[in-house]
């Protein structure tokens, strides 16, 4: 169990550029989840996938954020055309497909917009 | 919708002091119960959890009991480490029949225990 990856771990954009954060979870969890957290809130849900579909998505996960997770195991999540407000902690979490399984999270990815 | 309230921090308590931190939901049905530490640089780890109401979750001394007549979750411990300082979240998963896993966090309380 090498436990969920996140790259980078840090990344700093400007304004209106385009970001992508990876995210690998542990080998044996077709649940993936990315969360974002700003400072000193509790993370909140994006988006959710089970194997290669994405099955549930927040209403923070506006039109220019995209997730895909294409072979079902590691995942992409996008960001267009960056904003102030996109500045946060990225969190992804990978689960198994058990009913009431905790949910292991990554280190994250910190994004900072100049 | 689902909702978590936790005490507001910053909390801060000598070695060997007895730990509440009071956590409350409002969830339709039988959501699952989560316990989350966070240390300073680091992700979130999962500290306990309970799936059904009079469970009680423990783990490095830390201990929570799903109370569903009160909707609470508190998290306690008999006597706190330097090594506990951390923000600790409070959250919860809906019921299984809901078909949703996200998770709902509360705003996170931080602890700081001084020797």
């Amino acid at each position: 169990d090498t436990g969920v990856s996140q790259n980078p771990r840090h990344k700093i954009t400007k304004r209106g550029q385009n970001v992508t954060f990876r995210c690998d979870p542990i080998s044996e969890h077709n649940r993936l989840y990315w969360y974002r957290q700003t400072l000193g809130q509790g993370p909140e849900f994006l988006t959710y996938f089970q194997n290669e579909a994405q099955l549930e998505k927040s209403r923070l996960l506006s039109d220019r954020f995209s997730a895909e997770r294409p072979k079902g195991s590691f995942s992409t999540l996008e960001i267009q055309r960056t904003e102030q407000g996109d500045s946060a902690m990225y969190l992804c979490a990978s689960s198994t497909g058990q009913s009431n399984q905790p949910q292991h999270f990554g280190d994250g990815t910190r994004l900072s917009i100049l | 919708g689902n909702s978590v309230t936790q005490m507001e921090g910053p909390v801060t308590l000598s070695e060997e002091a007895f730990l509440t931190i009071n956590c409350t939901y409002t969830a339709t049905g039988y959501p699952s119960l989560f316990w989350y530490v966070q240390y300073p640089g680091e992700g979130l780890q999962l500290l306990l959890k309970a799936t059904k109401a009079d469970d009680k979750g423990s783990n490095k001394g830390f201990e929570a009991t799903y109370r569903k007549e009160t909707t609470s979750f508190h998290l306690e411990k008999g006597s706190v480490q330097v090594s506990d300082s951390a923000v600790y979240f409070c959250a919860l998963t809906p019921y299984s029949g809901a078909g949703s896993y996200q998770l709902t966090f509360g705003k996170g309380t931080k602890l700081s225990v001084i020797p």
